[in-house]
This record gives C-alpha cells, sequence and structure tokens, in this order.
C-alpha cells in the first residue's frame, strides 16, 4: 500500500501524559500537512512542512503542541500535557501538486 | 468570521432529486478551490477541483464566482451512495507557501 499511513490509529491517554503520532506520507511528495477534526467539523489546519521545512503553523497550536519532519520524509506531531480538550482525529496529508492525500487519522481520546 | 464558511445542513432529498451547496470564502487571496467527499469515519477524499469558468464531472457541477467570494456544487440525479459530508477547501499562498483550509463540511443525506 503505497497511501499515506498514520499510527496508531487509535490512541487513549490519561490527562498530563505526552503523545506522539506519525505519518508516513506518498514517498514522492513533498508537502505534508497536519489537520485535527472533532465531530461534526471540517478538518482544522495545524501545521505545514515542506520537505524538512515547517513553513505555517496555526496560531491555534499551542506551545504544547510540537511538528516534526525531519528528514523531509516521515513527520511526528507531539502533545505534551495532553487536556481533554485535545481529543479528536488528527489527520495527516501529503500531496505533491493540488490533491491532498489523507492518511486514516490517528484518535486521540483524553480522559 | 470563519475563513470558510458553508451551511452544515443536514440536506434530506430523495433520490433522483437534485441539490446544491454552497460555500464562501473571506479571504480575496486565494488561489485554489476544492470539493471534497468525507463519509462517516472516513478521511476527506478530492471530489473535484473548482475552475473559474466552472466544471463539470459527470453528476457534479462546480461552479467559482471570484467577485462574491463564492464557490458552489451541484448534484444531479443523486444517489444513496451520494451520502457524505462535503467539505469545500480553499487554497492561499502565504509568505510561507500553501495553506489549505477547510469548511466544516456539508452533510448530504439522500434518502429512498
Amino acid at each position: 500500500d503505497t497511501g499515506v499511513s498514520q499510527d496508531p490509529r487509535h490512541k487513549i491517554t490519561k490527562r498530563g501524559q505526552n503523545v506522539t503520532f506519525r505519518c508516513d506520507p506518498i514517498s514522492e511528495h513533498n508537502r505534508l500537512y497536519w489537520y485535527r477534526q472533532t465531530l461534526g467539523q471540517g478538518p482544522e489546519f495545524l501545521t505545514y512542512f515542506q520537505n524538512e521545512a515547517q513553513l505555517e503553523k496555526s496560531r491555534l497550536l499551542s506551545d504544547r503542541f510540537s511538528a516534526e519532519r525531519p528528514k523531509g520524509s516521515f513527520s511526528t506531531l507531539e502533545i505534551q500535557r495532553t487536556e481533554q480538550g485535545d481529543s479528536a482525529m488528527y489527520l495527516c496529508a501529503s500531496t505533491g501538486g493540488r490533491e491532498l492525500f489523507f492518511g486514516e487519522g490517528s484518535r486521540l481520546t483524553v480522559l | 468570521r470563519k475563513e470558510v464558511e458553508q451551511d452544515p445542513g443536514p440536506f434530506n432529498v430523495p433520490e433522483g432529486a437534485t441539490v446544491a451547496f454552497n460555500c464562501t470564502y473571506s479571504n480575496s487571496a486565494s488561489q485554489s478551490f476544492f470539493w471534497y467527499r468525507q463519509d462517516c469515519r472516513k478521511e476527506p477524499k478530492l471530489l473535484m477541483s473548482v475552475y473559474s469558468s466552472g466544471n463539470e464531472d459527470g453528476r457534479f457541477t462546480a461552479q467559482l464566482n471570484r467577485a462574491s467570494q463564492y464557490i458552489s456544487l451541484l448534484i444531479r440525479d443523486s444517489k444513496l451512495s451520494d451520502s457524505a459530508t462535503y467539505l469545500c477547501v480553499v487554497l492561499i499562498l502565504t509568505g510561507g507557501g500553501n495553506k489549505l483550509t477547510f469548511g466544516t463540511g456539508t452533510q448530504l443525506k439522500v434518502e429512498l
């Protein structure tokens, strides 16, 4: 399967714990996006990479959130000191042109 | 004001009906426009791009009005399988690159 893959698919954690999500984009895609989606809402932009450079970061993203794409291939999204409001689906998408290809998402539940 | 606004619906229509969705965007610097489809508990997938001259793909027609900052999607002869959430997406070129902003989505339910 050469699509976008995300890991883990589901994560349940206690408030205050740190979590990390991984995204493996389609190999030839140079742009990678992270979005967050809650029930009844559209995907909310979090951050964007072109190759290894993080070019855009949402002002909604608190300091507890950090993302990396160290070699311009896979990316990680870390959330420190999780809060219940962080519970959501975290979607990764990649593109080499106009169309965004999404992974199936990582669902986070913070208890 | 949200950058991309859509009527959340749901739109409940009988099979065979024609249904139209609207979307407005606030940033006049928006460059490109798309409609994505999202099935329940699935990831969004590209339905079609929206071009200035309007474009059609089978039963689906997309229109763009830059002056009014308005995008539409028309679905003719709707099928049960069209039931999904339709997301309006706008690409803005920022100083850092490309930012793709999604609307909240419009839910469509096609019924027998």
